[in-house]
């Protein structure tokens, strides 16, 4: 089955213990992208990447970091992770330009 | 700034009628529209997207679109609403360079009523 796959799902945590949540997919897809949804503000990208070891910013990338070294995983690091930062966060890939992407189930990160 | 605008936070119709949730965007050239759902705990689905051609694009479950470029709208329509149709709907727009700059309206609630 098709499937963009991000883990943890569920993860509370402290102000400045460095997280990462893992996202994979399993459909060859060049593009993949992270974002976040907040109450209000719909959802605003924090970084994509078009190809092995090539990535860029979107709206909101302060704070946030990501790699992608593999074709299949891109994963999110928050490596001093703030209260601001409490979010519900979806990965997501695609193929061709105009294919629509698929999006994980979310990671629900509550910082404290 | 580009940009998409959903202007009703909240969509109310009966089961059976006929709904409307409105997009309008501000993006420039010949941009690549979506609209996705969302339904609780889950990631966003996709319904139906504007590439080229015909103002009517058809979607899944019964959804249609209509792309007006005189307006820059691109409006989620279904002719008879149903009960599980209710959820948060998501327009989005993604220009036509080789990025992946998806830029998404805030969203509307639809709440479909027996």
């Amino acid at each position: 089955e098709a499937q963009v796959t991000q883990n943890p799902r569920y993860l509370i945590t402290v102000t400045g213990k460095k997280l990462t949540v893992t996202c994979s997919q399993n459909m060859n897809h060049e593009y993949m992208s992270w974002y976040r949804q907040d109450p209000g503000l719909g959802l605003r990208q924090i970084y994509y990447s078009m190809n092995v070891e090539v990535t860029d910013k979107g709206d909101v990338p302060e704070g946030y970091k990501v790699s992608r070294k593999e074709k299949r995983n891109f994963p999110l690091i928050l490596e001093s992770p703030s209260p601001n930062q409490t979010s519900l966060y979806f990965c997501a890939s695609r193929g061709q330009p105009n294919q629509p992407q698929h999006f994980g189930d979310g990671t629900r990160l509550s910082i404290l | 700034a580009q940009s998409v605008a959903q202007p009703e936070d909240q969509v109310n119709v009966a089961e059976g009628n006929p709904l409307t949730v409105k997009c309008t965007y501000s993006v420039s050239g010949n941009p690549y529209l979506f609209w996705y759902v969302q339904y609780p705990n889950r990631g966003l689905q996709f319904l139906l997207k504007y590439i080229t051609g015909d103002n009517l694009v058809k979607g899944s479950y019964g959804f249609e679109a209509e792309f007006n470029k005189s307006q820059t709208s691109f409006h989620l329509k279904k002719p008879s609403a149903l009960v599980s149709d209710s959820a948060l709907y998501f327009c989005a727009v993604r220009d036509r360079s080789n990025t992946d700059k998806l830029i998404f309206g805030t969203g509307t609630r639809l709440q479909v009523f027996p």
